[in-house]
């Protein structure tokens, strides 16, 4: 089956420093990939949507500065958190779809941000 | 008011019991997905509906498209279905996430 990898699925960082989160899909071209972000004991909140080689479309509410995505393939998609307070520490989540547009979504295994 | 709807929210059943969960939503939809994770925070997508009834092994979903209603059902529960499941709903270019259920069953 189509397999979604997310590196780092752990990270701790420091404020004011900027973490970077893979999303590569392994076997499959993803024209369409998603961020989410889930707080404890609630629901997958999507944060953007990536499309391959162009500018990811953001949510209402999620700021495209502090939260950078990158596209540039058909296989792999940055999050770039920059500039990390405590109140980013989240657990992020990709996922991941080929085309036509109402294919499987596929997720990766999530990164688990601490910022001390 | 959230477009995904679901319910129950927590949910414990004995080993073996027969299990429904409900997702409603309010927008109009391309596809509904339903979606697992279990503790360690991973996620698999179980099916993805547009119509009608699915079925893998012991889980079977369903879809009513006028009355906007999706179920998954769980035959013959088992400890290592203990996990949260999430309805989706695919709308235009947008998705909705309903909160999930947890759902714990215990042997």
């Amino acid at each position: 089956g189509a397999v979604v990898s997310q590196h780092p699925s752990w990270v701790i960082c420091k404020s004011g420093t900027s973490v970077k989160i893979e999303c590569r899909s392994l076997d499959f071209q993803a024209t369409t990939m998603f961020w989410y972000r889930q707080f404890p004991k609630q629901s997958l909140m999507l944060m953007a949507t990536s499309n391959e080689g162009s500018k990811a479309t953001y949510e209402q509410g999620v700021e495209k500065d502090k939260f950078l995505i990158n596209h540039a393939s058909l296989t792999l998609s940055t999050l770039t958190v920059t500039s990390a307070h405590p109140e980013d520490s989240s657990f992020y989540i990709c996922s991941a779809t080929r085309t036509p547009y109402n294919s499987p979504l596929h997720f990766g295994n999530g990164t688990r941000l601490t910022v001390t | 008011k959230n477009e995904v709807e679901q319910s129950p929210q927590n949910l414990t059943a004995q080993e073996g019991e027969f299990i429904t969960i409900n997702c409603s939503y309010s927008v109009g939809i391309s596809a509904l997905h339903w979606l697992q994770q279990h503790p360690g925070g991973g996620i698999v997508s179980l099916f993805m509906l547009s119509s009608g009834k699915k079925k893998h092994g012991r889980l079977i979903a369903t879809i009513n498209i006028q009355e906007k209603h999706s179920s998954l059902h769980i035959t013959a529960s088992h400890p290592r279905d203990s996990a949260v499941y999430i309805c989706a709903v695919k709308g235009g270019i947008q998705f909705y996430f309903g909160t999930g259920t947890s759902l714990t069953v215990i042997p």
